[in-house]
């Protein structure tokens, strides 16, 4: 099994640009998340889709959408990047939520100039 | 709403030390609460949970942790560390229902020398 994948590993924007950010898993999980990791600020959830069909924000949504796609797949696009999306950005997907083990997929590092 | 304090954001230990990385949580309903360690350029893996019962929690790699719930404490520790334990350490915590997400503290980064 490959777990969590995502596409592109590295990318470098500029401002204004958009992209969409590729996550899936292979384990059959219902739950899948994007996050954003920045220096000294942990992980913040940006957002969520507790099941197929279903998507919330999190913690920091403004400039991002997501679509999950089917229960594999869940993309998060940037429509008009900023310099302050400069992150590292992971995926992750669980069983269900809250008690389960999210399991992360290996990020994406994103530059905005 | 939840929250995740990490008491240090940086640990330096020499080879075979002990160490404990500090977690304080506030939330007004039960919570799962994880360690989770982020290797150099990796993503996130799971040291371990406290979901329910026994509250000293163990984990890999040697790894363990006491919730408190007297003291919204999650404290994680190590007999001896390693080299290898180098990495950077994240405390979360979940609401008890399906459909959250984990909330993160800011990490601490443990830096390990010989």
């Amino acid at each position: 099994n490959a777990g969590v994948t995502q596409t592109p590993k590295f990318q470098v924007l500029k401002t204004g640009q958009s992209m969409t950010l590729q996550c899936a898993q292979d384990m059959n999980h219902n739950s899948m998340y994007w996050y954003r990791q920045d220096p000294g600020m942990g992980l913040r959830l940006i957002y969520y889709s507790a099941s197929e069909g279903t998507t919330d924000k999190g913690e920091v949504p403004n400039g991002y959408n997501v679509s999950r796609l089917n229960k594999r797949e869940f993309s998060l696009r940037l429509e008009s990047a900023a310099p302050s999306q400069t992150s590292v950005y992971f995926c992750a997907s669980s069983e269900s939520g809250g008690w389960d083990t999210q399991y992360f997929g290996p990020g994406t590092r994103l530059t905005v100039l | 709403a939840q929250s995740v304090t990490q008491l240090d954001s940086q640990v330096p230990v020499f080879e075979e030390a002990p160490v404990e990385l500090r977690c304080n949580y506030s939330s007004s309903v039960s919570v799962y609460l994880f360690w989770y360690v982020q290797y150099p350029n990796q993503g996130l893996q799971l040291l371990l949970k406290y979901l329910s019962g026994s509250t000293l929690v163990k984990g890999i790699n040697g790894f363990e942790a006491e919730f408190n719930k007297s003291q919204t404490s999650f404290h994680l520790r190590k007999p001896s560390v390693h080299i290898s334990d180098t990495a950077e350490y994240f405390c979360a915590v979940s609401e008890n229902q399906a459909g959250t997400a984990l909330i993160f503290g800011k990490g601490t980064t443990l830096s390990v020398s010989s």
